[in-house]
């Protein structure tokens, strides 16, 4: 079964400092990975996802995150953060012949001026 | 072009009680899953429905049921509410080309009093 460990459930960075969020993940195949952002009281939006094409995805926002099989990790990076990037971001897992997302704990981005 | 849409936003239920949820797919969208994010916690996989069957389940009780129409909407049922039900319940949809890529709709916040 696919599972996914977040490393680190707060972080807080200053405006325009790196954000690095860390990520592995538990699986015997290769498989698809994803970073979703949640604002307050809102859903689930799609950062990115890995599905094999290319180890280095660039996704919305300015975020990007590098799958790296032999750590076994897909940590999203942004080079300068904004205030509006405070939210939660979770990593999930799927496999290809599972449906389900099976996601991290999640991590909560605080941003200071 | 519509997202997935998902209705009430919000409900207070009392224990023992039985409601139900309803989700819309995004446009094109043939496949909806249902995710239950308790407070502080990460999306946990309910069950998703395609072509109107249940295609792959998790691990909660049969309390939770669901169906999917011929227009691809869907319904989440959960009967004899506990209190460890009170959480936002995401649905999120998909084409069945591309599974593995989820968008999640704004979810509904249940309390179970």
């Amino acid at each position: 079964a696919q599972s996914v460990t977040q490393l680190g459930s707060h972080v807080s960075v200053s405006e325009g400092a790196l954000v690095l969020l860390r990520c592995n993940y538990s699986s015997s195949v290769p498989p698809y990975l994803f970073w979703y952002v949640q604002y307050p009281n809102q859903g689930l939006q799609l950062l990115l996802k890995y599905t094999s094409a290319a180890t280095l995805v660039k996704g919305i926002n300015g975020f990007e995150a590098e799958f790296k099989k032999s750590e076994t990790s897909f940590h999203l990076t942004k080079p300068s953060a904004h205030m509006s990037d405070a939210a939660e971001y979770f990593c999930a897992v799927s496999g290809v012949d599972d449906y389900k997302l099976s996601f991290g704990a999640g991590t909560t981005v605080t941003v200071r001026a | 072009d519509a997202g997935v849409t998902q209705s009430p936003t919000h409900l207070i239920k009392t224990r023992g009680q039985q409601v139900t949820l309803r989700c819309s797919p995004k446009s094109g969208h043939d496949t909806v899953s249902w995710y239950q994010q308790a407070l502080g916690q990460g999306p946990q996989f309910i069950f998703q429905y395609y072509e109107e069957e249940e295609r792959q389940r998790g691990n909660f009780p049969d309390r939770f049921s669901g169906h999917q129409f011929p227009n691809y909407s869907s319904e989440l049922n959960v009967n004899a509410l506990l209190l460890g039900d009170s959480a936002l319940y995401l649905c999120a949809s998909s084409f069945e080309g591309y599974q593995e890529t989820q968008y999640f709709g704004p979810g509904t916040r249940l309390l179970v009093l």
